[in-house]
């Protein structure tokens, strides 16, 4: 079993609805969360930074942590075109440097 | 542009030759990390520097496999005698080193081995 799993979709909707993006985890340890967008044949790009459980917000992005449940959400208001793209989970444990992945959903937003 | 750059960003070679990637990070930070990608999954993590000491390696890299960031600036990943499997894109990411642990990604290197 991966320490993160992520559902790779493809997940497609119209433009202008709200977007769900989940991963579960399965190490307790893990306590930074961050979300990464990557378009395609580029680098991945950091969208969200969260420390412990909580939500955080940022213009049309929120995220959330429920570490009791070892879940991670990402929502997207009034999605648009430019929103399509894979978006990457990562994670780690205090002190340690690597970011462990998920597999990443790859979103359509359709116009 | 300040973010992180790597070169080539593409790179096409046949089995058994070397090849040797370069990465620069965002000026000042003394964190530096190689990642691989394979087509449909997530950035696996490799190894990652913190100035020019290299602090932790992944199974991931085998013999055949050596970073180096020689001043503690950019850094290098050559792969020796390649093989059809090291075909992914390898990202280098920069972090500042405090006790923030955001990583900034450059747009990596594709390689293709023949």
């Amino acid at each position: 079993q991966k320490e993160v799993e992520q559902d790779p979709g493809p997940l497609s909707v119209p433009e202008g609805a709200i977007v769900s993006l989940n991963c579960t985890y399965s190490n307790s340890a893990f306590q930074y969360f961050m979300w990464y967008r990557q378009y395609s044949r580029k680098g991945p790009e950091l969208l969200m930074y969260t420390y412990s459980s909580g939500n955080k917000e940022d213009g049309r992005f929120t995220a959330q942590v429920d570490k009791s449940s070892k879940y991670i959400s990402l929502f997207i208001r009034d999605s648009q075109p430019s929103d399509s793209a894979t978006y990457l989970c990562a994670m780690s444990r205090q002190g340690a440097q690597k970011l462990v992945f998920g597999q990443g959903t790859r979103l359509t937003i359709n116009p | 542009d300040t973010g992180v750059s790597q070169d080539p960003r593409h790179k096409i070679t046949k089995r058994g030759q070397n090849v040797t990637f370069r990465c620069d990070p965002i000026s000042e930070h003394n964190r530096l990390y190689w990642y691989r990608q394979t087509l449909g999954q997530g950035p696996e993590f490799l190894t990652y520097f913190q100035n020019e000491a290299q602090l932790e390696k992944s199974r991931l890299l085998s013999d055949r496999f050596s970073a180096e960031r020689p001043k503690g600036s950019f850094s290098t990943l050559e792969i020796q005698r390649t093989e059809q499997g090291d075909s992914a894109m390898y990202l280098c990411a920069s972090s500042p080193g405090l006790a923030e642990e955001t990583q900034y990604f450059g747009p990596g290197t594709r390689l293709l081995v023949l």
